[in-house]
């Protein structure tokens, strides 16, 4: 069984370049959320896909943009990049109508930028 | 809004030594907590989770009890182990908000 995939691995962007971030979800799941994690810090949530719609965002600007496919995997895409929007980029993915909320977690995009 | 609020690291302990990693939550309603583990390198692994008070959730040796009168979810071992050393996450997911609300994270650095 499949877990969490996200692509690529490590990036390294210029400032003011935009990246695109792609994740697939593990297998019977639906929903991809994306999480943005400083150095450091705890994740924050940027935004939730579920049926190809941003279901809830978290206070992130809107240069920060996703996408869900119909087979469910989804994108991250960050225009304008800043030297703050280094870090580790998280993608997690659940099913709606489980008992029990939960998310599981790729190993992540590590951003840097120059 | 909520808030998760950790014990302050890093938190060194010489294998077999007793864990305990304080949490505390701010939440509307009434929600689900978790403990996460990161590994050097790796994404979140989900290490136990609890959706009601007085809830013990467990796996590995690790413990934490959903506390709704002290609004916590203190995490526990016995015995820990080198391979125990990671950073360590409580979290919380609240009533309607689908997204998950981190603390700011536990290292934990075990000794032989």
């Amino acid at each position: 069984d499949a877990g969490v995939t996200q692509s690529p691995t490590h990036l390294i962007k210029t400032r003011g370049q935009q990246v695109t971030l792609r994740c697939s979800p593990k297998s019977g799941h639906d929903t991809v959320s994306w999480y943005q994690q400083a150095l450091g810090q705890g994740p924050q949530f940027i935004f939730q896909y579920y049926e190809e719609e941003e279901r809830q965002r978290g206070n992130f600007p809107d240069r920060f943009s996703g996408h869900q496919f119909p087979n469910y995997s989804s994108e991250l895409n960050v225009n304008a990049l800043l030297l703050g929007d280094s870090a580790l980029y998280l993608c997690a993915s659940s099913r709606v109508g489980q008992g029990v909320y939960e998310q599981y977690f790729g190993p992540g995009t590590r951003l840097t930028v120059t | 809004g909520d808030s998760v609020t950790q014990m302050e690291g890093p938190v060194t302990l010489s294998e077999e030594a007793c864990l305990t990693i304080n949490c505390t939550y701010t939440a509307t309603g009434y929600p689900s907590l978790f403990w996460y583990v990161q590994y050097p390198g790796e994404g979140l692994q989900l290490l136990l989770k609890a959706t009601k008070a007085d809830d013990k959730g467990s796996n590995k040796g690790f413990e934490a009890t959903y506390r709704k009168e002290t609004t916590s979810f203190h995490l526990e071992k016995g015995s820990v182990q080198v391979s125990d050393s990671a950073v360590y996450f409580c979290a919380l997911s609240g009533g309607s908000n689908y997204k998950l609300t981190f603390g700011k994270g536990t290292l934990l650095t075990v000794n032989p």
